[in-house]
């Protein structure tokens, strides 16, 4: 079974910083997901991405196979980006992280 | 882009009542549709697996007869949450792919469930 971690759990943060949240699994994937969950519950697939990097405006997520890592970053961070930012790893079905609950304040 | 509708949003409920809850995907096939639950300040757990025309895949722990999983066309999977107790109160999200296995799932809003 894959173990997902992320760090931080939680995240606050002042409008404009550099924000980065990680994620580590432990054993092989076919891909890594970024999702972010707003505080009504939806979720927004933010990425998808089995190497490299991506970025989507002020979002870039990287990730790193062989040491089963990856990173999400975002920059000039704005109070609407403050939600729970899950990772999670897909082989055959999804794991999830526990979770970075982030908070931008303006 | 690809949206998947569920609905409804919120439902409250009497002890013993049924809630179906619907996952649609409004602008593709969904081959696969998955049914996950929260609670609160928890993770997605993800309850069951379901492939259109045939039987669900339910995860371990989880009840196959009080949550009915119907996946009857390529745009309609509903669970079911039957004889409802307070204990089933949560979160429940669906999410729904499209024919490749690769193509990322694509999550609906998620449906709160409070039963009293």
């Amino acid at each position: 079974k894959n173990e997902v971690e992320q760090s931080p759990q939680n995240l606050t943060a002042q409008e404009g910083e550099f924000i980065t949240i990680n994620c580590s699994y432990s054993v092989g994937i076919s891909a890594l997901h970024w999702l972010q969950q707003h505080p009504g519950g939806g979720i927004v697939s933010l990425f998808m991405l089995s190497s490299g990097k991506k970025k989507h405006g002020r979002l870039i997520a990287t990730i790193n196979i062989q040491e089963k890592h990856s990173s999400l970053h975002i920059t000039a961070s704005h109070p609407r980006d403050s939600a729970v930012y899950i990772c999670a790893v897909e082989f055959n079905m999804l794991t999830f992280g526990g979770g970075t609950r982030l908070m931008v304040k303006p | 882009g690809a949206v998947v509708s569920q609905h409804p949003s919120w439902v409250i409920c009497k002890s013993g009542t049924s809630v179906k809850i619907e996952c649609r995907s409004l602008d593709f096939q969904a081959t696969t549709m998955f049914w996950y639950r929260q609670f609160p300040k928890q993770s997605l757990m993800l309850m069951a697996t379901s492939n259109e025309g045939s039987k669900a895949t339910y995860e371990q722990g989880v009840e196959k007869d009080k949550f009915l999983i119907n996946h009857a066309s390529l745009t309609l999977s509903t669970l079911t949450v039957t004889s409802a107790h307070p204990e089933d109160s949560s979160f429940y999200i669906c999410s729904a792919r499209r024919r490749a296995s690769n193509q990322p799932q694509h999550f609906g809003d998620g449906t709160r469930l409070s039963i009293l």
